[in-house]
């Protein structure tokens, strides 16, 4: 079975300040990892994943991801948020065969 | 690549009717397609997987014959729902796997709200 849990379902920050947005994931095996971003009433639209190459992952729009396997974790991160971050992330596990499990979200909140 | 398109991509209908929503992918061929159930304010809820050729396997507490799934070709699935009411008022994503790299990977569509009045 596999599991995510997202810290925080809101995380609010400053124009240009860092990005966090936890995920911690549990899965039996090794796992592939997503990040999806959504505007409203817009699906989804994949941020950055990992798929057993290189531990940290670059995405788009200045995300990267980290997978540390000892932590369980893939955080998600921006060195300085923009206006447009504003959205709702969910980290989502796979297999790799079947159904991704989805996180409970994060609403990221960028304030001027 | 690995485009996925929805249609329509809002409806709105009186309660008791019939509404279809067709997802299609758009540049590859799609065996497996995933229908999500988003609420407001929420995570992504697995409907049902759609298998083309075969009946669908629908999620614990998915009413099969509420939410009629029919993959009729390896670029569609459709999801009926059948007489409607207020209360299947949702937001409706659907997903097509692409198997690259040695995993399945989805491509999401961008979603249908549905209105039941």
């Amino acid at each position: 079975a596999q599991s995510v849990t997202q810290l925080g379902s809101h995380v609010s920050v400053s124009e240009g300040a860092l990005v966090l947005l936890r995920c911690n994931y549990s899965s039996s095996v090794p796992p592939y990892l997503f990040w999806y971003v959504q505007y409203p009433n817009q699906g989804l639209q994949l941020l950055l994943k990992y798929t057993s190459a290189a531990t940290l992952v670059k995405g788009i729009n200045g995300f990267e991801a980290e997978f540390k396997k000892s932590e369980t974790s893939f955080h998600l991160t921006k060195p300085s948020a923009h206006m447009s971050d504003a959205a709702e992330y969910f980290c989502a596990v796979s297999d790799g065969y079947s159904t991704l499990t989805f996180g409970k979200g994060t609403m990221l909140l960028v304030s001027p | 690549g690995a485009v996925v398109s929805q249609h329509p991509s809002r409806v709105i209908c009186k309660s008791g009717t019939s509404v279809k929503i067709e997802c299609r992918s758009l540049d590859f061929q799609a065996t497996t397609m995933f229908w999500y159930r988003q609420f407001p304010k929420q995570s992504l809820m697995l409907m049902a997987t759609s298998n083309e050729g075969s009946k669908a396997t629908y999620e614990q507490g998915v009413e099969k014959d509420k939410f009629l799934i029919n993959h009729a070709s390896l670029t569609l699935s459709t999801l009926t729902v059948t007489s409607a009411h207020p209360e299947d008022s949702s937001f409706y994503i659907c997903s097509a796997v692409l198997t690259s790299g040695g995993y399945n990977e989805q491509f999401f569509g961008p979603g249908t709200r549905l209105t039941v009045l």
